[in-house]
This record gives C-alpha cells, sequence and structure tokens, in this order.
C-alpha cells in the first residue's frame, strides 16, 4: 500500500498567515494527489486534485505544488473559515490512502 | 446542483448486517464511478470502495479491511449506490459517505461529498 506522510500533524495560525501543510508519498504516484477540508460535524470538501489544480469554487488563495513525492498545500492568507483538518489523498493506486490529517487552529 | 444523500445508518449488533443507500441527483450518475469512504468518530479518513460505471462492467474495488464482507452495487435506473455491509464488526463503527469521482488521466478523484450516515456497531 502507498502511505500518505503529513506534517506538521497540527499548526497554529492567526488570520492573514501563509501556512504551508506537506504530504509525503511512500513511492511515486504521478501527482494524483488531492487534497481536502473538513470543518467540525461536516463532510470533507475538496479542494485540489492532480496535486495542484483547484476544484470549482475554491478560493484562489489555496495553491497545490509537488515535487517527486512530496505535495504541499498553501493557504496564502489564512481566513477564519479556513481554520479545519486538511487531508491528502493519492488516487494513483489501490487501496486509495489518505493523510493523517493537519488540524488548523486558531493562535 | 449535485447533491448526494446517504441513508440507512444506525445501531447494529455485532455480527448483524446493514444497507447504506445514496441517492444522487444534478448528475448524469451511469457517468461516473462512485466511491464510499469512512471516518471512525475522532479519526482520519478511510476509504471503503470503488463502484465503476457501466462502461468498465460495474466492476468494483474493496480495501482489504473490508473485502469479503461489504459489497458495493449501483442501480443507474434509481440513480442509487448501495454498500451492503454483512458480519459487522465493533471497528466499522463510522460515519459513511459517498463520494462522486471525476476523471484525472488514467486516474479517478473524489470531487463531490455527501454529507455522510453514521454506522454504530454495539451490543
Amino acid at each position: 500500500d502507498i502511505q500518505m506522510t503529513q506534517s506538521p500533524s497540527s499548526l497554529s495560525a492567526s488570520v492573514g498567515d501563509r501556512i504551508t501543510i506537506t504530504c509525503r508519498a511512500s513511492r511515486g504516484i504521478g501527482n494524483y494527489l488531492a487534497w481536502f477540508q473538513q470543518t467540525p460535524g461536516k463532510a470533507p470538501k475538496s479542494l485540489i486534485y492532480a496535486a495542484s489544480s483547484l476544484q470549482s469554487g475554491v478560493p484562489p488563495r489555496f495553491s497545490g505544488s509537488a515535487s517527486g513525492t512530496d505535495f504541499t498545500l498553501t493557504i496564502s492568507s489564512l481566513q477564519p473559515e479556513d481554520f479545519a483538518t486538511y487531508y491528502c489523498q493519492q488516487y494513483n493506486d489501490y487501496p486509495l490512502t489518505f493523510g493523517g490529517g493537519t488540524k488548523v487552529e486558531i493562535k | 446542483e449535485v447533491q448526494l444523500v446517504e441513508s440507512g445508518g444506525g445501531l447494529v449488533q455485532p455480527g448483524g448486517s446493514l444497507r447504506l443507500s445514496c441517492a444522487v441527483s444534478g448528475f448524469t450518475f451511469s457517468d461516473h464511478y462512485m466511491d464510499w469512504v469512512r471516518q471512525a468518530p475522532g479519526k482520519g479518513l478511510e476509504w471503503v470502495g470503488r463502484s465503476r460505471h457501466k462502461g468498465y462492467s460495474y466492476t468494483t474495488e474493496y480495501a482489504a479491511s473490508v473485502k469479503g464482507r461489504f459489497t458495493i452495487s449501483r442501480d443507474d435506473s434509481e440513480n442509487s449506490l448501495y454498500l451492503q455491509m454483512n458480519s459487522l464488526k465493533t471497528e466499522d463503527t463510522a460515519v459513511y459517505y459517498c463520494i462522486r469521482d471525476a476523471p484525472d488521466r488514467d486516474g479517478y478523484y473524489f470531487d463531490y461529498w455527501g454529507r455522510g450516515t453514521l454506522v454504530t456497531v454495539s451490543s
């Protein structure tokens, strides 16, 4: 199985901050990488696919990038609604696997 | 508007069975792969399985943790996806999400999620 290692597991930040979350795949996944956002009590929401393509309706302050087996999600200027848990997921091979999540909290 | 609405969750005893349904609207269901993903209380996301569309003979894939116990099916005429869960274990307790897929090169990514339905396995 492909292991997805996400870091950090949590971070504290302020409104307006720029933050970066990292996800590392245990082997090459050809940029078949997605990011999701989940707020408490709600279903996950799809943010990014193909490592860097924004889903329709997602604000441009969200961006994704890839370098080999390392992937990053960047939020350029945190907004109050961005405090949530973020997950990466690979869809290159079965079983589809998720990272452990990164909880973004208000400082 | 794309909508996915799960139903059928509830309390079931270990060893029991449950069938989840996902009713969809706002898109052509028969054109899409569909997935189930679950989330145990306070835990992360876990992929359960996938249903391919008619073009791939409705074939399915499953996570090792549910293979042989869970079965995914679909009824394109009813715009519905199903998850038949047998031999349930306490560790199957989770919110189960229905997901629409979209194609990306040779893969399929999740683009729309339902709100989920809670399954509790307990005596």
